[in-house]
């Protein structure tokens, strides 16, 4: 089945640090552009960031350039993201996602999404 | 800038057929489209790419009921035969190079 599972939200205080992880299965990783999305609670789908494969290109939604650090590892068929000087307005369910095809494209497979809160 | 304008909500009737509508803001009007159902409390389902020469790419085991076109900056999500489990939320999306664009969705009811 092809599949991919967040993991590592949590809470954590203003200005705190958390890695999240993205596990993919059922399909070969390497080729694949992939992608961070989030939801804060009660809001719209808001794009976070892309990195293509190989992670040679890596992007970011203007709104955590500066904040956040996208990385893959093919070998363990994961991918990361690093949140870094966490804001209240961060609290969001981060969803990784799949490209379709290429380095821009629709995304066909999406995860279950990890929770992160940020609050004093 | 790259917008995506959809209505808050729709409503249809069980058995209907519904047409969603995503906006592309001005000057976009060849962009592909992607559109997404997403229920609470799970991820969101890839339902089809719809591309400007009129192709269509569909998600794994989405049924024909669910169909795309458009019409200048206009892009459509038709659901036919309604179905209780059709209530969602539903998203555009787009891309261009450095950016990736959602809507804000739509919030489908099934009457």
């Amino acid at each position: 089945e092809v599949q991919l599972v967040e993991s590592g939200g949590g809470l954590v205080k203003p200005g705190g640090s958390l890695r999240l992880s993205c596990t993919a299965s059922g399909f070969t990783f390497t080729p694949y552009t992939m992608n961070w999305v989030r939801q804060a609670p009660g809001k719209g789908l808001e794009w976070v960031s892309s990195i293509s494969s190989i992670g040679y290109h890596v992007y970011y939604a203007d709104s955590v350039k500066g904040r956040v650090t996208i990385s893959r590892d093919d070998a363990k068929n994961s991918l990361y993201l690093a949140l870094n000087s966490l804001r209240a307005e961060d609290t969001a369910v981060y969803f990784c996602a799949r490209t379709v095809v290429g380095l821009w494209d629709g995304f066909d497979i999406w995860g279950q999404g990890t929770m992160v809160a940020v609050s004093a | 800038q790259l917008v995506l304008t959809q209505s808050p909500s729709a409503s249809a009737s069980l058995g209907a057929s519904v047409t969603l509508t995503c906006t592309l803001s001005g000057g976009h009007s060849t962009y592909a489209i992607a559109w997404h159902q997403h229920r609470p409390e799970k991820g969101p389902r890839y339902l089809m790419t719809f591309y400007y020469d009129g192709s269509q790419r569909k998600g794994d085991g989405i049924p024909d009921r669910f169909s795309g076109s458009s019409s200048g900056v206009e892009r459509y999500l038709t659901i036919s035969s309604l179905q209780s489990d059709d209530e969602a939320d539903y998203y555009c999306q787009t891309w261009v190079t450095g950016v990736q664009v959602f809507g804000g969705g739509t919030k489908l009811t099934v009457l």
